[in-house]
């Protein structure tokens, strides 16, 4: 089975703090991504990645950046963390997808971050 | 781009079946569905590809209506296993998946 690991579950921090999110996942899979979840908003994409140093811009990039240097590992990084980004995080990650078609994603048991 | 559903929100009997939409405003080549338990990260259901192809796990199936670019989830003698949020997702890219704001089910005994 794969497994997505996020490296907390819940996690506080104080307006204006640099806050890393980790994932690690342990079946060779080229792409990652990371989410946020929203009530009633549903799961909005923030980056994604294809490949190791890879990167690309999901829906909601704006006050994130993401990092990937290792395969198995996709950090999310608040560069100064603001109360609007209060939520729930979730990482994923898929095999390539077949022509047009993507891949099943796994996901992480998400990250529920809180910013005071 | 994101995909519209509907309901946003269905209680049920155990028993009672339902249909989840998922409706896009682009042409589509697959759509996959989800479902996500209180508490417990999303997980993958089926994957519906262009043709019309109809899939099912356990007593949910899907299909896929390549004219109105939508795809409706069936849930069959629905069981209390049931409940949680169900998400359809269509391509962003070659890469990553548009999610839409999901279908919260609840099956009472």
């Amino acid at each position: 089975d794969v497994k997505v690991t996020q490296s907390s579950r819940y996690l506080v921090k104080r307006t204006g703090e640099k806050v890393f999110l980790e994932c690690v996942q342990d079946m060779d899979h080229e792409n990652m991504f990371w989410y946020r979840q929203d009530p009633g908003l549903g799961l909005r994409l923030i980056y994604f990645s294809y490949d190791v140093k890879m990167k690309e811009k999901g829906d909601i990039p704006e006050g994130y950046s993401v990092s990937r240097e290792k395969k198995e590992r996709f950090s999310l990084i608040l560069e100064s963390a603001s109360t609007n980004q209060t939520s729930m995080y979730l990482c994923a990650s898929s095999v390539p997808g077949q022509g047009a078609f993507n891949q099943p994603q796994h996901f992480g048991d998400g990250t529920r971050l809180s910013i005071l | 781009q994101q995909p519209v559903q509907s309901p946003q929100a269905v209680i049920l009997r155990e028993g009672e079946d339902a249909v989840i939409n998922c409706s896009s405003s682009k042409a589509l080549y697959s759509v996959h569905w989800y479902r996500q338990k209180h508490g417990e990260a999303p997980v993958f259901l089926m994957i519906l590809l262009k043709g019309g192809e109809q899939k099912g796990h356990e007593k949910i199936s899907a299909s896929f209506n390549e004219k109105k670019q939508q795809s409706s989830l069936y849930l069959t003698a629905s069981q209390l296993s049931y409940s949680g949020t169900y998400f359809c997702g269509t391509e962003h890219s070659g890469y990553a998946l548009n999610f839409g704001k999901g279908t919260s089910l609840l099956v009472t005994p």
